[in-house]
């Protein structure tokens, strides 16, 4: 069974709007990554936070976790078409090579 | 180097025959990763390499599937006796080891067993 579950699993909103997902999960964590996937491609890296990291920033995307509520959320400001995709977290433990994936949020953005 | 590169990108096979994907990872890159996805899921963890070397398969790994990477270079993922139930996208992901910073993903191989 996967770890991480995001909420929600599917949103749609209007361009020029803010997008906010979110991940929970169960176990202890060293970081916690968020990957786009377009239908039909390979995940793309978006962001990489540790967990010692309360936020972090990139471009539009801006990540927070919560480690006490085994938490993160996601969210994309000022959305465009081009963000259509599904949103996936990744957990990692120590030194570990695999990471546990949730079953992503569908992220709809009308032009 | 163009990133991780996955072949074929689309397969179709007969229930019971053998299939074999192949990944060419990042070069500088001495982990590489797979994983299965089914429509509406994310990812699960099948295996992973550390230069040649296998370092973990998951339980989800049946003996009818095999992964190897010769010469720590690229790595091809062959399953054997195919069944319905293996119809999946099954996806590469290469990384460095220190300084992890998240996967790499190729495309994907699509497979469809009919």
């Amino acid at each position: 069974s996967q770890q991480g579950e995001e909420d929600p699993q599917a949103l749609s909103i209007q361009e020029g709007e803010n997008a906010t997902m979110n991940c929970s999960y169960k176990t202890s964590i060293n970081n916690l990554q968020w990957y786009r996937q377009n239908s039909g491609r390979g995940l793309v890296h978006l962001i990489l936070i540790r967990s010692n990291e309360r936020e972090k920033h990139s471009g539009r995307l801006r990540v927070t976790l919560d480690t006490s509520k085994k938490s993160s959320s996601l969210l994309i400001t000022a959305s465009r078409a081009a963000d259509t995709a599904s949103y996936f977290c990744a957990t990692h433990l120590g030194n570990a090579g695999k990471s546990t994936f949730g079953d992503g949020t569908t992220l709809t953005v009308k032009p | 180097d163009t990133g991780v590169s996955q072949n074929p990108r689309h397969k179709i096979t007969k229930r019971g025959q053998n299939v074999t994907f192949r990944c060419d990872p990042i070069s500088e890159h001495n982990r590489l990763y797979w994983y299965r996805q089914t429509l509406g899921q994310g990812p699960e963890f099948l295996t992973y390499f550390q230069n040649e070397a296998q370092l973990e398969k998951s339980r989800l790994l049946s003996d009818r599937f095999s992964a190897e990477r010769p010469k720590g270079s690229f790595s091809t993922l062959e399953i054997q006796r195919t069944e319905q139930g293996d119809s999946a996208m099954y996806l590469c992901a290469s990384s460095l080891m220190f300084q992890w910073n998240g996967y790499t993903f190729g495309s994907g191989t699509r497979l469809t067993v009919v």
